[in-house]
């Protein structure tokens, strides 16, 4: 198993440009987070999805939009990028009740210039 | 949500046992804590869970007093390997998809050999 995926990795982007991180998991999870990590800072819920169709605003959900396109697929879209969006991605999945272990991807580094 | 005080540094020596301790005064009552190590440039993982007393598993041992507003992360025996962030989060692992983790700043541990 690859446990959770996240591409790509880094990415160099303008601001304004637009963008969209990709993540999976393949571990039959309910539950998929996306967060953001800032240097010397710990991880703020941007959004995330309780189960296949739904959707909900974390904690810092401006300037992002989110797609749950299937149980396995999460992606993060910035439409129009800022450099206060310059920031560390990691993407999430749990089962859905039963234990509070996440399990995240490596993280895509974002710079917006 | 629960909210998490843990302190923001600290330093040991290879060989010594660590001790994080996490205040969550306002946990309730079908909250689980849950603690995570995140090493640079890589997504948090899982270190251990528990509700109340001493949970132990191969890496460490929770402590929590009866009273549940704190808690204990031990470490024995550290290594150079074990310099990381160590976060305590605080939720209802039976809520299932709407279980919304708070990551606050974590402790910043290093050993020193």
């Amino acid at each position: 198993n690859a446990g959770v995926t996240q591409t790509p990795k880094f990415q160099v982007l303008k601001t304004g440009q637009s963008m969209t991180l990709q993540c999976a998991q393949d571990m039959n999870h309910n539950s998929m987070y996306w967060y953001r990590q800032d240097p010397g800072m710990g991880l703020r819920l941007i959004y995330y999805s309780a189960s296949e169709g739904t959707t909900d605003k974390g904690e810092v959900p401006n300037g992002y939009n989110v797609s749950r396109l299937n149980k396995r697929e999460f992606s993060l879209r910035l439409e129009s990028a800022a450099p206060s969006q310059t920031s560390v991605y990691f993407c999430a999945s749990r089962r859905i009740a039963g234990h509070n272990e996440q399990f995240f991807g490596p993280g895509t580094r974002l710079t917006v210039l | 949500l629960a909210k998490t005080t843990q302190p923001i540094s600290m330093d040991s020596y290879e060989g010594q046992e660590v001790n994080i301790t996490c205040s969550h005064n306002n946990i309730a009552t079908n909250d689980y804590i849950t603690w995570y190590q995140q090493f640079p440039s890589q997504g948090p993982r899982f270190i251990i869970q528990g509700y109340k007393t001493k949970v132990t598993n191969e890496v460490a041992s929770l402590f929590i007093p009866a009273d549940r507003k704190s808690s204990t992360l031990s470490l024995p025996r550290v290594s150079l390997s074990d310099t990381a962030v160590y976060y305590c989060l605080v939720g209802d692992m039976r809520s299932g998809g709407s279980y919304i983790p708070t990551f606050g700043r974590g402790t910043s541990l290093i050993v020193h050999p």
